[in-house]
């Protein structure tokens, strides 16, 4: 069962607008969560991540945004640049990440001129 | 510069063929992975070690094995080829913390 879900398989936003990619999950052992960038071949990036002790961390054009009691996380990005479109992978680790990252299946941003 | 470096971007191996894909950090990280990525399924565990000679299996480890001799270097083995293998096959490795794993670019394998 998967464990990390992404529901959206695309999402096309336009150049300068906020893109919203969604991420839920069901371990409620998860306690820290990334979310990573990824252009075709190449290997994924680190993008942001957020410890479950908080409810939104910030950098730059990037804010991700968790609700603990919905199990529920959210990477937005504002203003939308072309430079952003790829696969976002959202990701979640429990007790140290010792054991890898759990994915979910991606979404394919796509920004539109 | 934090670096992980696959030794292959693209290989093209025969069915039946053991395959050997190499990694290569150079950050002192204890924690390092191998994952594949598919169309549709997202990035999958094969196999992650926290420490030299230490293995453990991931969530589809069927059909592959891993070595890790050294630290810094960690292989991943396909003992004998299928076309199901067919993959992306992406390294990372991690301080044992809540630090971000870091990738390699990745090997794109086609077995035919």
């Amino acid at each position: 069962d998967q464990q990390v879900k992404q529901n959206s398989p695309s999402l096309s936003v336009q150049e300068g607008r906020i893109s919203i990619l969604n991420c839920d999950y069901t371990n409620s052992m998860f306690d820290y969560f990334l979310w990573y960038k990824k252009y075709p071949a190449e290997g994924p990036t680190f993008l942001i991540s957020i410890s479950s002790i908080k409810d939104k961390n910030e950098d730059g054009r990037f804010t991700v945004f968790l609700n603990k009691s919905a199990k529920h996380l959210s990477l937005h990005i504002v203003p939308s640049q072309p430079g952003d479109s790829a696969v976002y992978f959202c990701a979640a680790i429990s007790g140290g990440g010792a054991d890898g990252l759990t994915f979910g299946k991606g979404t394919h941003l796509i920004i539109q001129p | 510069d934090v670096k992980v470096t696959q030794s292959s971007r693209y290989l093209v191996k025969r069915t039946g063929e053991k395959v050997f894909l190499e990694c290569v950090q150079d950050m002192d990280h204890e924690n390092m992975f191998w994952y594949r990525q598919d169309p549709g399924l997202g990035l999958r565990l094969i196999y992650f070690s926290y420490d030299v000679k230490m293995k453990e299996k991931g969530d589809i480890p069927e059909g592959y094995s891993v070595s890790r001799e050294k630290k810094e270097r960690f292989s991943l083995i396909l003992e004998s080829a299928s076309t199901n293998q067919t993959s992306m096959y992406l390294c990372a490795s991690s301080l044992p913390n809540r630090d971000s794993a870091f990738f390699g670019q990745g090997t794109r394998l086609t077995v035919v």
